[in-house]
């Protein structure tokens, strides 16, 4: 069983500091996705990352692919209060029978 | 363009009945994925369906099944209730070009939470 374990839990910061979150596997994963999902709403799609090593900047959010694609990061610069939500890593699986397998998540509090 | 929307957006049902959830797709959208929130064990994947037939599909018991219907509205059917049954069903759409959901951009509803009780 592929799992994806995400750190810290949860996160409360201060607006404009910087922060990152975790999320680690012992899994290899043909890619991974990144989603946010705020309260009574479904995950929206931040990024996919393909190629192990790679990083992908979406102004002040900064992904990183593990080199051997089982781990990946979200750093996020000068945090704002808009950046609060649930964020879910999700990895997928392009072998055979295809699925996403998502992170334990991370809800992240940003207090003005 | 109109976003996937679910209906109930609510339900409470009791310990073995069943239930039927909807899902209409992004308009053009061929694929149809569905997913089971909950707070112990997050968001894990059911099934997906891509052109009324089950393309992919997650390790959950022969209680969860699905259909799509020939313009991909899809529906999800849980019988014999359980209390753990209760969570956030999602369903998420996409052209289904790619194979699968983690080729693509997949597009979620906003969910059907069910309480079991």
């Amino acid at each position: 069983t592929q799992l994806l374990e995400q750190s810290p839990q949860f996160l409360s910061i201060q607006e404009g500091e910087n922060l990152t979150v975790y999320c680690n596997s012992s899994s290899v994963f043909s890619s991974l996705q990144w989603y946010r999902q705020e309260p009574g709403e479904g995950p929206v799609l931040l990024v996919t990352v393909v190629t192990g090593g790679e990083v992908k900047k979406l102004k002040r959010l900064t992904f990183q692919f593990g080199d051997a694609r089982k781990d990946s990061s979200l750093h996020i610069t000068a945090a704002q209060t808009g950046d609060t939500g649930l964020y879910l890593c999700a990895g997928g699986s392009q072998w055979g029978n295809e699925k996403l397998t998502f992170g334990t998540g991370t809800r992240l509090t940003i207090i003005p | 363009k109109a976003g996937v929307t679910q209906t109930p957006r609510y339900l409470i049902k009791t310990r073995g009945q069943q239930v039927t959830l909807s899902c209409s797709p992004i308009s053009g959208h061929r694929s149809v994925s569905w997913y089971q929130q909950t707070p112990g064990q997050g968001l894990q994947f059911l099934f997906e369906y891509f052109s009324e037939t089950q393309r992919n599909k997650g390790n959950f018991p022969g209680r969860f099944s699905g259909r799509q219907f020939s313009n991909s509205r899809s529906e999800m059917n849980v019988s014999t209730l359980e209390l753990g049954d209760s969570a956030l069903y999602l369903c998420a759409s996409s052209s289904g070009l790619a194979g699968g959901p983690s080729g693509e951009t997949q597009y979620f509803g906003p969910g059907t939470r069910l309480l079991v009780l």
